[in-house]
Order: C-alpha cells, then structure tokens, then sequence
C-alpha cells in the first residue's frame, strides 16, 4: 500500500550547517508532495510543496524536489539558523484516498548557536 | 485573523467522560480533515468531510468517536467514554476545491485523559 518512510532524528546542527532530511514514498500512482514543519508550542505550517515530477518545492531558504525515479523528496537547507529548530513532517498526498495526507514520523532538528 | 481554529486548547478529563472538540475552518473551505498526533509521532487520519458529508473514517475511529459537520461550516468531534489511550493532539485542518490542494491546520486540541 501507499506509505512513507522519514529519516528519524533527532537531529543537531551548528548554525550555517547543511541540513538534508530523507523522505521516502512508496505509491500505486503519483501523490503530491509536502513538508510542514512545527515549530515549539505551535501549529503545523505548510513548508513547501510539489505537485508532479521534477518539481522543485522552495519556501525561506528549503528546498525540495519531486523525484519520481527514486520516490523521494528530500528537503535540504544550505545554511540552517537557530530559529530553524522544530519538528518537520514529510506527508505525501496519495490520489484516490480522499486526498488525505500521510504523515512521517517526524524528524527533530535542533540549531545550536 | 481567518485561520482554522480549534477549541479548546487544552482539555483534561477523567477517564469514562465524554468530551467535545470543536473546529472552525477557513471560511468557504468545503473539506475539513482530522487528525490525531500522539506524542513523538506524526498526525495520523482520523476522518474526513466534504461539505456536509463525512466521506471517509479510519480504522482508529473506534464507535466511542462521532464526528459531525452540521451544514458544512464548523465540525465537532466528540469522545464518549475517554479511555487514556485517547491522549493526544487533536488537529483540524481545511482546504478547497476537489484534489491535491494544500491542507491548513488548526492550533490543535490537547486531549489529557486521567
């Protein structure tokens, strides 16, 4: 069945580190893709998203792009800061299921200064 | 502000009471989804609306749960017989059209059960 598999934390970074969070998806069609995030003692917010193959989802200084050939989505920061600390989810949207997300377990990322 | 609201924030219960959760989304946004989120652990599907039409329920909406979106504005979830496995973040989240847009959430309702 559809499903998705996140890199787990925790993980720690120093300020202006590279930031890579594995996601993975196993699907019978083509989902749409997302990543929210949630931030300490707060709602889940959409990050960045794509919709189709070789997409390129992008929102303050994340990126992440559709790779249909390996059924990723990896987001990635080239210089994370402090107030990059939270929760982030990769959630998938497969068609035909009422168009529900499917959440990842989570991976904590922690700046320190 | 025009967000999807939830309440309350937090409620703590005994255990064998029921509770209510209430979700407000963004105005004209025909789809409303709920999910729970256990702690250390992504939100998982509970149910799902359109308009007025509960079109789809998961597995781990056992009987005690009921969900309602009485004319296709607010939803209600409601938690009959609470049970300490019930414990967790209750979301809300709302969108439009009819596929692949983008769900907003709610603030979430915190589910203590003692």
């Amino acid at each position: 069945g559809d499903s998705v598999t996140q890199m787990e934390g925790p993980v720690t970074l120093s300020e202006e580190a590279f930031l890579t969070i594995n996601c993975t998806y196993t699907a019978t069609g083509y989902p749409s893709l997302f990543w929210y995030v949630q931030y300490p003692g707060e709602g889940l917010q959409l990050l960045l998203k794509a919709t189709k193959a070789d997409d390129k989802g992008s929102n303050k200084g994340f990126e992440a792009t559709y790779r249909k050939e390996t059924t990723s989505f990896h987001l990635e920061k080239g210089s994370v800061q402090v107030s990059d600390s939270a929760v982030y989810f990769c959630a998938p949207m497969f068609g035909g299921s009422n168009y529900k997300l499917t959440f990842g377990k989570g991976t904590l990322l922690t700046v320190n200064p | 502000d025009t967000g999807v609201s939830q309440d309350p924030r937090h409620k703590i219960t005994k255990r064998g009471q029921n509770v209510t959760f209430r979700c407000d989304p963004i105005s004209e946004h025909n789809r409303l989804y709920w999910y729970r989120q256990t702690l250390g652990q992504g939100p998982e599907f509970l149910t799902y609306f359109q308009n007025e039409a509960q079109l789809e329920k998961s597995r781990l909406l056992s009987d005690r749960f009921s969900a309602e979106r009485p004319k296709g504005s607010f939803s209600t979830l409601e938690i009959q017989r609470t049970e300490q496995g019930d414990s967790a973040m209750y979301l809300c989240a709302s969108t439009h059209g009819s596929g692949w847009e983008t769900q907003y959430f709610g603030p979430g309702t915190r589910l203590l059960v003692l």
